[in-house]
């Protein structure tokens, strides 16, 4: 069975430093990646998303993501935060060849970002 | 506006009791999902499904259930067998493809079991 590790549960940054979650799959085979965003008191909501092609792809607000094969992972990154990136952050997977037609999700990293 | 609706926002519940969440959604998906969110556990898949009266168990199914009569309708029966009914629900939907797509979800029901 597929499953999604994010290791960082609870990161404090100040305003401007850089950030990396962690996300590793177990699944071997192909796979498309996804970072989800909710806000505080908001829907859950995309972040970025990886199905074929360049591993870095960039999503929304300055994120970007890097996959890689070799390590099974999917780390979420931005180079400068900002208070308002302060939510928490959730990596998916979905595996082809399954026969699961659903998204598994990690446990989450809550981000909080000091002024 | 297109999207998700979910109702009630809250909901509180004997011990024992059964209670039925709704999920409306009017975005002409096929697919469509009941995650439950717990701190620290992030969100785990109740039940899916990709076309209208078909679905499928996910990882945390017993003490659910659901039914699928029309596309744009996915309530979930939260049943009494449910050990531990007290979560936060969130219904999602997708366009129907090869994998799973990309989910739009709605703003969820906090459910409280007294």
């Amino acid at each position: 069975a597929q499953s999604v590790s994010q290791h960082n549960h609870h990161v404090i940054l100040s305003e401007a430093a850089s950030l990396e979650l962690g996300c590793n799959y177990s699944y071997g085979g192909t796979v498309n990646l996804f970072w989800y965003v909710q806000y505080p008191g908001q829907h859950l909501q995309l972040l970025l998303k990886y199905f074929s092609g360049d591993p870095l792809v960039k999503g929304i607000k300055g994120f970007e993501a890097e996959f890689i094969k070799s390590k099974f992972s999917f780390n979420l990154r931005k180079p400068s935060v900002q208070w308002s990136d302060t939510a928490e952050y959730f990596c998916a997977v979905n595996a082809a060849d399954t026969g699961r037609r659903a998204l598994t999700f990690g446990s989450g990293t809550r981000l909080q970002v000091q002024p | 506006d297109g999207g998700i609706t979910q109702s009630p926002k809250y909901l509180f519940r004997k011990e024992g009791q059964n209670v039925t969440l709704s999920c409306e959604q009017n975005l002409n998906h096929d697919a469509m999902y009941w995650y439950r969110q717990d701190p620290g556990q992030g969100l785990r898949l109740i039940y899916y499904s990709q076309i209208v009266n078909d679905f499928q168990k996910g990882d945390i199914a017993e003490g659910y259930s659901v039914s699928r009569e029309k596309k744009e309708s996915f309530p979930l029966t939260v049943t009494s067998a449910q050990k531990n009914p007290t979560a936060f629900y969130l219904c999602a939907s997708s366009i129907r493809t090869e994998w799973a797509n990309v989910l739009t979800f709605g703003a969820g029901s906090r459910l409280t079991v007294l």
